[in-house]
């Protein structure tokens, strides 16, 4: 079993959707949380961090995490074609910054216009 | 804030020939440096971690003789691919961080191509 698990869709949503993005994990001790964004054929590009359980909302999206679950999300209101896009979760133990990241597969978006 | 780039974009070039891919922290000073390496639909698998002024730290299976990283300075971390072959052939990635408290950012990659 992987350590993070996430559904590598594809998953096609009409414009102004709302979009469920979500992770599993195993390790209990994983408190930190990441979602990345990436284009096709760019590197990844941070959306959202959080520590710990909780609720985080930055414009459109919005990052969850149920520590008590092993379960994170990501939801994107009023999504956009620009939208459309790979989305990683990544998460580490012990901090933000200097600790390798254990990433989800990605899921592959696609908005229809 | 917290912008990473990488040179070249892409590269082109023969079997045997070694190939070194720059990142830089444009806007901030790096005290760690990763090296990531992504096949088509997969996510990225974690080659090595380096910190300004040591040795890095490669992953295991990764060979540190055919993939040289050096980070001279805080802004700069740089990747060799020795005597490359096409099955060296991928997508290489670096990414930085600013401080421990502080997630990595990374670079927009480098498309290699080994023929």
């Amino acid at each position: 079993q992987k350590e993070v698990e996430q559904d590598p869709g594809p998953l096609s949503v009409p414009e102004g959707a709302i979009v469920s993005l979500n992770c599993t994990y195993s390790n209990s001790a994983f408190q930190y949380f990441m979602w990345y964004r990436q284009y096709s054929r760019k590197g990844p590009e941070l959306l959202m961090y959080t520590y710990s359980s909780g609720n985080k909302e930055d414009g459109r999206f919005t990052a969850q995490v149920d520590k008590s679950s092993k379960y994170i999300s990501l939801f994107i209101r009023d999504s956009q074609p620009s939208d459309s896009a790979t989305y990683l979760c990544a998460m580490t133990a012990t901090n933000f910054g200097n600790e390798k990241l254990t990433f989800g597969t990605g899921t592959r978006l696609t908005i229809i216009p | 804030g917290a912008v990473v780039s990488q040179h070249p974009s892409r590269v082109i070039c023969k079997s045997g020939t070694s190939v070194k891919i720059e990142c830089r922290s444009l806007d901030f000073q790096a005290t760690t440096m990763f090296w990531y390496r992504q096949f088509p639909k997969q996510s990225l698998m974690l080659m090595a971690t380096s910190n300004e002024g040591s040795k890095a730290t490669y992953e295991q299976g990764v060979e540190k003789d055919k993939f040289l990283i050096n980070h001279a300075s805080l802004t700069l971390s740089t990747l060799t691919v020795t005597s490359a072959h096409p099955e060296d052939s991928s997508f290489y990635i670096c990414s930085g961080v600013r401080t421990y408290d502080q997630p990595q950012h990374f670079g927009d990659g480098t498309r290699l191509s080994i023929l």
